[in-house]
């Protein structure tokens, strides 16, 4: 049974360095072919894709926010963490992190999401 | 970026009804489109993959198609259980991207 679950503060500030973990169980992520993305969705409005880690550590960022993003892993711990600095309030979304798999391209699995909002 | 036009935003139906929704690409992404079932408070829910391949579990009344760049989602005969938001997701060269999505809301 393939799970994961967001975990990381649901209140920052302005400027401050978001740290998210994904924990997840089911697979393990040194299996060809699997990575684990993160997406995000502002209330109310559309999905978007930040970035994905790889099976091989191989790594793939939003062409729009890569400066702000790094993702790693920790294959032993099953966990994948996202850093995103220099938070604004257009920042606040939920967080989701979600199982992917190259040989569908999509996206199989996800977390529940985690609402971070960014506020002084 | 490719950029998705997801169509309608909302949608009213009735149970039973045929109901189709549409998403165009901006440029060729080949079969390389997703759709997502999404219930309010929820994580979206993996439906079809590759255009046309139904994942496992989703009951056979969704399906896919492609026509060159757009791709249309149908729910054969709408069910209480498929009032949700869809949306569609392309993937091409490292770059993923979602429509804006579509709100299917009981008529």
């Amino acid at each position: 049974q393939v799970t994961l679950r967001e975990s990381g503060p649901a209140l920052v500030k302005p400027t401050q360095t978001l740290t998210l973990t994904c924990t997840f169980s089911g697979f393990s992520l040194s299996t060809s072919g699997l990575c684990v993305s993160w997406i995000r969705q502002p209330p109310g409005k559309a999905l978007e894709w930040l970035g994905r880690i790889d099976w091989d550590d191989d790594k793939y960022y939003s062409t729009s926010l890569k400066t702000r993003l790094t993702i790693s892993k920790d294959t032993s711990k099953n966990q994948v963490v996202l850093t995103m600095t220099n938070m604004d309030p257009v920042d606040t979304a939920t967080y989701y992190c979600a199982r992917y798999r190259t040989r569908i391209e999509a996206f199989d699995y996800w977390g529940q999401g985690t609402l971070v909002t960014v506020s002084s | 970026d490719i950029q998705m036009t997801q169509s309608p935003s909302t949608l009213s139906a009735s149970v039973g009804d045929r109901v189709t929704i549409t998403c165009r690409a901006s440029q060729s992404i080949g079969d390389w489109l997703a759709w997502y079932q999404q219930k309010p408070g929820r994580a979206p829910k993996l439906l079809i993959y590759k255009a046309s391949s139904l994942e496992s579990g989703v009951p056979s009344r969704f399906s896919g198609s492609r026509s060159g760049t757009e791709f249309t989602l149908t729910i054969s005969s709408l069910q209480p259980d498929d009032f949700a938001t869809y949306h569609c997701q392309q993937y091409n060269n490292y770059s993923w991207t979602f429509g804006q999505g579509t709100k299917v809301e009981i008529k």
